[in-house]
């Protein structure tokens, strides 16, 4: 256990629907992140959160939609997902970045696995 | 760009020793990390090098070159339970990080 929970664990949904991913953190942590993770391919960061400000947004297209309501809790809000989208979804907490001699490890919850039809 | 090389996938014997490297290209550097993720499970943590040299923490041992772009991750005595892969990231001067695509290993009797 890392102290980052996910749920769902798995997610089948198909290209109208609409659902959300949630993350859970009780480590004190003011910074969360959500990725992707597709087979083979590096961890793409998809959104990062510093004390509730998005604070990056990689180019994610539209239909993701975050959601962080306070330090504890992040969401990830999909609609009209397309099948390239399936992957493994990833929520991490670490201390706020950046610091300087600090090496912010970051904490990764089990994530979602995402199956778009 | 930016870019995090390391192998695919490797195999090893239970009670040997493997190497798995990683090479980096970035904008800058503020420290690489190894963490450990079994199939369908959290990467986990395993080391961190900001200077050269080598960290060991039990049978895991991480080396860094910053001279050279690369890092090395060597696993003693392994066991099944080591059959996972294994993520290479660089944190970048904005400290972003940078992942590695991972490297699968496994462990055979």
């Amino acid at each position: 256990e890392t102290g980052v929970t996910q749920t769902p664990r798995h997610l089948v949904m198909g290209m109208t629907n609409k659902k959300s991913l949630k993350c859970e953190q009780h480590l004190g942590h003011n910074a969360m992140y959500w990725y992707k993770q597709s087979a083979k391919k590096p961890l793409e960061l998809m959104f990062v959160y510093n004390f509730k400000e998005q604070t990056e947004n990689n180019s994610v297209p539209s239909r993701f939609s975050p959601e962080c309501p306070n330090s504890s809790h992040l969401f990830l809000h999909l609609h009209t997902l397309q099948p390239e989208d399936s992957a493994l979804y990833l929520c991490a907490s670490s201390p706020p970045p950046p610091s300087a001699g600090d090496y912010n490890e970051q904490f990764f919850g089990p994530g979602t696995r995402l199956t778009v039809l | 760009g930016q870019n995090i090389d390391q192998p695919t996938e490797m195999t090893a014997t239970e009670g040997a020793i493997v190497q798995i490297n990683c090479t980096y290209q970035t904008s800058g550097f503020n420290g690489l990390f190894w963490y450990q993720q079994h199939a369908g499970e959290a990467p986990t943590f395993l080391s961190y090098n900001v200077l050269d040299g080598l960290e060991e923490k039990g049978r895991f041992s991480s080396f860094l070159s910053r001279s050279k772009g690369y890092s090395y991750l060597l696993l003693k005595e392994l066991q099944m339970k080591d059959s996972a892969s294994y993520l290479c990231a660089v944190k970048d001067s904005n400290y972003q990080l940078i992942w590695g695509a991972g490297t699968k290993l496994i462990i055979k009797p």
